[in-house]
């Protein structure tokens, strides 16, 4: 199967520790971007990459948190001295250069920080 | 900005029958499009159905249709003859601006279906 793969799937950490998550997306397509969701919530826009270029930063991203997506394939996504209230799921989610601009999501890492 | 506003928290429908999940959005663009993603307990979201700004047509997918009222800025996602698998949430969302300059999407916060048997 050739869809958005996530690792890891589950990441428990203590608090004040770095994480770093790792995407793959479909490989014809060259826009990916990473969200956060929380239970109950939609998913809140972090980041977006076109290639290799990071085009878009939600403001809502403290200097904590670094995204890259090196020769624009995978991208991994950095979390720095991590929180409490970084506990989340992370999704990340890739999309062709169509008319329509639909996203394939993949299966999101849950970030657990004690 | 773009905000999208889903108003039913929950939902219940019986197996067979038809249900209508509300979304209304907000832009200021002429140009943008307008989806509809599952997300099952498993937790991977799954895209339904596309509805771009300017197409004169409700989009159609399956089981899936968009009643698009660009007037009202609303897009209510109808599912016909409901299923036991249908049982999910269901996201709206909104991409601005046409997909040659795509950036992020904003989602609502979702309503939850459950189908009865």
């Amino acid at each position: 199967d050739t869809g958005v793969s996530q690792n890891p799937r589950h990441k428990i950490t203590k608090r004040g520790q770095n994480v770093t998550f790792r995407c793959d997306p479909i490989s014809e397509h060259n826009r990916l971007y990473w969200y956060r969701q929380t239970l109950g919530q939609g998913p809140e826009f972090l980041t977006y990459f076109q290639n290799e270029a990071q085009l878009e930063k939600s403001r809502l991203l403290s200097d904590r948190f670094s995204a890259e997506r090196p020769k624009g394939s995978f991208s991994t996504l950095e979390i720095q001295r991590t929180e409490q209230g970084d506990s989340a799921m992370y999704l990340c989610a890739s999309s062709p250069t169509g008319m329509r601009g639909e996203q394939y999501f993949g299966p999101g890492t849950r970030l657990t920080v004690t | 900005a773009q905000k999208i506003t889903q108003t039913q928290p929950g939902m219940f429908v019986q197996e067979k029958e038809a249900v209508t999940l509300d979304c209304t959005y907000d832009t200021s663009d002429q140009s943008y499009g307008l989806f509809w993603y599952k997300q099952p307990s498993s937790g991977e979201m799954i895209f339904l159905i596309y509805q771009g700004s300017y197409d004169e047509q409700n989009a159609t997918e399956g089981r899936y249709s968009l009643n698009f009222q660009k007037a009202r800025k609303s897009a209510n996602l109808v599912i016909s003859a409901s299923q036991l698998g249908d049982s999910a949430m269901y996201f709206c969302a909104m991409r601005p601006g046409p997909n040659t300059n795509a950036g992020k999407s904003t989602f609502g916060d979702g309503t939850t279906l459950t189908v009865k048997p």
